[in-house]
């Protein structure tokens, strides 16, 4: 079941703030979180766990709620360079690494 | 360290043909998932190796098959091609199956006439 991103697109002026959101009606084990530019292969920026443990960039940070199957990803103080898609990939079973991802939220920067 | 590579970076087929792509993994890593991205489009989980053996699939026909080499490079091998077939076609590699990252390649543009 691909899991649900919103908002499908956002536009911002550099400096601002952002949340994109991620949606399961499954249980989950995990969520991956991606950008991919324009022509360029998805680049990895955090994985959140099940039980609390997450691992990515210092400078991104992102929530999960088990329960209610949910995934944020809060990208502050926006800099032209964050622009890109962002794609949520959930896991549901340990040791699997299956992706499912979400259809992605195009986010422009502009100065 | 390099990076994931993948080969050929683009494509052009006619419907029916049969087409290979090649994917090299990062040092160190023994797992390679396969994905099809359509234009404007999340990527597809076709399947996963893990130490040459596949480890997982996702919805896609037996026309779509792999194989992994003891080097862990892949390849992903589509037979009797069809227009829909056309897109991006992703491999990613990870140092094991547990809570890892994976380190994608830049993708074969594969079209299909």
């Amino acid at each position: 079941q691909q899991p649900v991103q919103s908002p499908q697109a956002v536009i911002l002026r550099e400096g601002e703030d952002a949340v994109i959101n991620c949606s399961s009606s499954k249980a989950l084990y995990s969520v991956h979180w991606y950008r991919q530019k324009h022509g360029e292969a998805p680049v990895f920026l955090m994985i959140l766990l099940k039980g609390g443990e997450q691992k990515g960039h210092e400078k991104i940070s992102a929530s999960f709620n088990e329960k209610k199957q949910q995934s944020s990803l809060y990208l502050t103080a926006s800099q032209l360079s964050y622009s890109g898609t962002y794609f949520c990939g959930t896991e549901q079973g340990q040791g699997a690494q299956k992706l499912v991802f979400g259809q992605g939220t195009r986010l422009t920067i502009n100065p | 360290e390099t990076g994931v590579t993948q080969s050929p970076t683009h494509l052009i087929k006619t419907r029916g043909q049969q087409v290979t792509l090649r994917c090299s993994s990062q040092s160190g890593h023994n797992t390679v998932s396969w994905y099809q991205q359509a234009l404007g489009q999340g990527p597809q989980f076709i399947f996963q190796y893990y130490r040459e053996e596949e480890n997982g699939r996702g919805n896609f026909p037996p026309r779509f098959s792999g194989l992994q080499f003891p080097n862990y490079s892949s390849e992903l091998n589509v037979n009797a091609l069809e227009l829909d077939d056309s897109a991006l076609y992703l491999c990613a590699s990870s140092p094991g199956l547990r809570d890892n990252e994976q380190f994608f390649g830049p993708g074969t543009r594969l079209t299909v006439l």
